[in-house]
C-alpha cells in the first residue's frame, strides 16, 4: 500500500498570506495525485487532479505541483473561505490512499 | 448539474448488515466508474470500494474485503454498497463519489453529501 504523508498537520496562516502544503508518497505515483478541500460538516471538494490541473470553478490562487513522490499545494493568498482541511490522494496504485490531511487555520 | 444522494445509513449492531444506496443524476452513469469513500468521526478519508462503468470489475480495501459488496444498476442510475458482518470500526460517514473523467482516472468529483453508519450495541 502506498502511504501518503501530509505535512504539516496544522498550518496557522493569516488571511492574505501564502500557504504551502506538502504531500509525500512512499513510492512513485507519477502525476496521479489529487487534492481535496473539506470544510466542517461538508463533503470533500476536488481542487486539483493530475497533480497540477485545477478543477472546474477552482480559483487561480490554488495551484498544485510535483510528480513522483513529492507534491505541493499552494494557496497564494488565503481568503476566509479557504480555512479548511486539505487531503491529497494517489490514484496510481491499488488500493487508493489518502494522506492524513492538513488543517489550515486562522493565525 | 451532477448530483449524488446517499441513503440507507443508520444504527446497526455489531455483526449486522446494512445496504447503502446512492442515486445519481445529471450525467450518464454508465460512462463513469463509481466509488465509496468513508470517514470515521473526526478522522481522515479512507477509500472503500470501486465499481467499473459496466459493473463487472470491482476493487475493495483490505479492511472491507469479503464483507462488503459494491454493485450498480445503470438502468436506475443507482450505486449500492452491501455491508455485512459490520464492526465498530466501520462506523463512519459513507460517501459515494463519481470519478472525474471516464476511463482509468480514479479521482473523485463530485462527492455525495454522505450517510452516517453507526455500528454499536
Amino acid at each position: 500500500e502506498v502511504v501518503m504523508t501530509q505535512s504539516p498537520a496544522t498550518l496557522s496562516v493569516s488571511p492574505g498570506e501564502r500557504a504551502t502544503l506538502s504531500c509525500r508518497a512512499s513510492q512513485s505515483v507519477n502525476n496521479n495525485l489529487a487534492w481535496y478541500q473539506q470544510k466542517p460538516g461538508q463533503s470533500p471538494r476536488l481542487l486539483i487532479s493530475g497533480a497540477s490541473t485545477r478543477a472546474t470553478g477552482i480559483p487561480a490562487r490554488f495551484s498544485g505541483s510535483g510528480s513522483g513522490t513529492e507534491f505541493t499545494l499552494t494557496i497564494s493568498s488565503l481568503q476566509s473561505e479557504d480555512f479548511a482541511v486539505y487531503y491529497c490522494q494517489q490514484h496510481n496504485h491499488w488500493p487508493l490512499t489518502f494522506g492524513g490531511g492538513t488543517k489550515v487555520e486562522i493565525k | 448539474e451532477v448530483q449524488l444522494v446517499e441513503s440507507g445509513g443508520g444504527l446497526v449492531q455489531p455483526g449486522g448488515s446494512l445496504r447503502l444506496s446512492c442515486a445519481a443524476s445529471g450525467f450518464t452513469s454508465s460512462n463513469y466508474a463509481m466509488h465509496w469513500v468513508r470517514q470515521a468521526p473526526g478522522k481522515g478519508l479512507e477509500w472503500v470500494s470501486r465499481v467499473s462503468e459496466s459493473g463487472d470489475i470491482t476493487h475493495y480495501a483490505d479492511s472491507v474485503k469479503g464483507r462488503f459488496t459494491i454493485s450498480r444498476d445503470n438502468s436506475k442510475n443507482t450505486l449500492s454498497l452491501q455491508m455485512n458482518s459490520l464492526r465498530a470500526e466501520d462506523t463512519a460517514v459513507y460517501y459515494c463519489a463519481k470519478v472525474g473523467l471516464p476511463g482509468g482516472y480514479n479521482w473523485f468529483d463530485p462527492w455525495g453529501q454522505g450517510t452516517l453508519v453507526t455500528v454499536s450495541s
